[in-house]
């Protein structure tokens, strides 16, 4: 069965710090991977995704992803976090010419002053 | 870029009265849209996928008589939750696709449904 894993429910790290969220999925083939990132009482903004060709993404803000087909990964990372990066963020996969996504149960990041 | 424009943000009704969420694609045509329910601190459940012109497909243990899903044109979709009650009380989001070959579903900024 198809799934995502985020297996970080919160994350603090200081502002000016690096910064990784873990994502794992289980699906057949290569699916289509997602980032989104939600602010509180809002809708889901897409950071970046990941179809084919080159397995390191680059997507707004800042944020970059790597799709590590052997390790089922598609983790979120950003050098250098800003207090304003403090949010919720999903990893979401997609099956290849549909758009029933499924998502992780998301990542809560704190950004400490 | 593509923007879905959901309204209202938030709405406040009495138990048994039924609510209606407007979902709109603005600058593209979407022939197929989707409906989320999102609980406190918990992940996006899919309720339904709307189809333009044709019934709306729930996904398991969707009340489809609860949840009564409209898609009449090309940028519209809309979500009525009739006869509502307290524990309809949810945040629902929407979203939506330009059909384009790898293009991503974008989201609505949601609606916050309390049932008094």
């Amino acid at each position: 069965a198809q799934s995502v894993t985020q297996p970080d429910i919160h994350i603090t790290v200081s502002e000016g710090a690096s910064l990784e969220l873990r994502c794992n999925y289980s699906y057949g083939a290569t699916p289509y991977l997602f980032w989104y990132v939600q602010s509180p009482g809002q809708g889901l903004q897409l950071l970046l995704k990941y179809f084919s060709g080159d397995t390191l993404v680059q997507g707004i803000k800042g944020f970059e992803a790597e799709f590590k087909r052997s390790q089922s990964s598609f983790n979120l990372r950003k050098p250098s976090v800003h207090w304003s990066d403090a949010a919720e963020y999903f990893c979401a996969v997609g099956a290849p010419g549909t758009y029933k996504y499924i998502f992780g149960t998301g990542t809560r990041l704190k950004v400490l002053a | 870029g593509a923007v879905v424009s959901q309204h209202p943000s938030w709405v406040i009704c009495k138990s048994g009265t039924s609510v209606k969420i407007e979902c709109r694609s603005l600058d593209f045509q979407a022939t197929t849209m989707f409906w989320y329910r999102q609980f406190p601190k918990q992940s996006l459940m899919l309720m339904a996928t709307s189809n333009e012109g044709s019934k709306a497909t729930y996904e398991q243990g969707v009340e489809k008589d609860k949840f009564l899903i409209n898609h009449a044109s090309l940028t519209l979709s809309t979500l009525t939750v009739t006869s509502a009650h307290p524990e309809d009380s949810s945040f629902y989001i929407c979203s939506a696709s330009d059909d384009r070959e790898g293009s991503p579903l974008h989201f609505g900024n949601g609606t916050r449904l309390t049932v008094t």
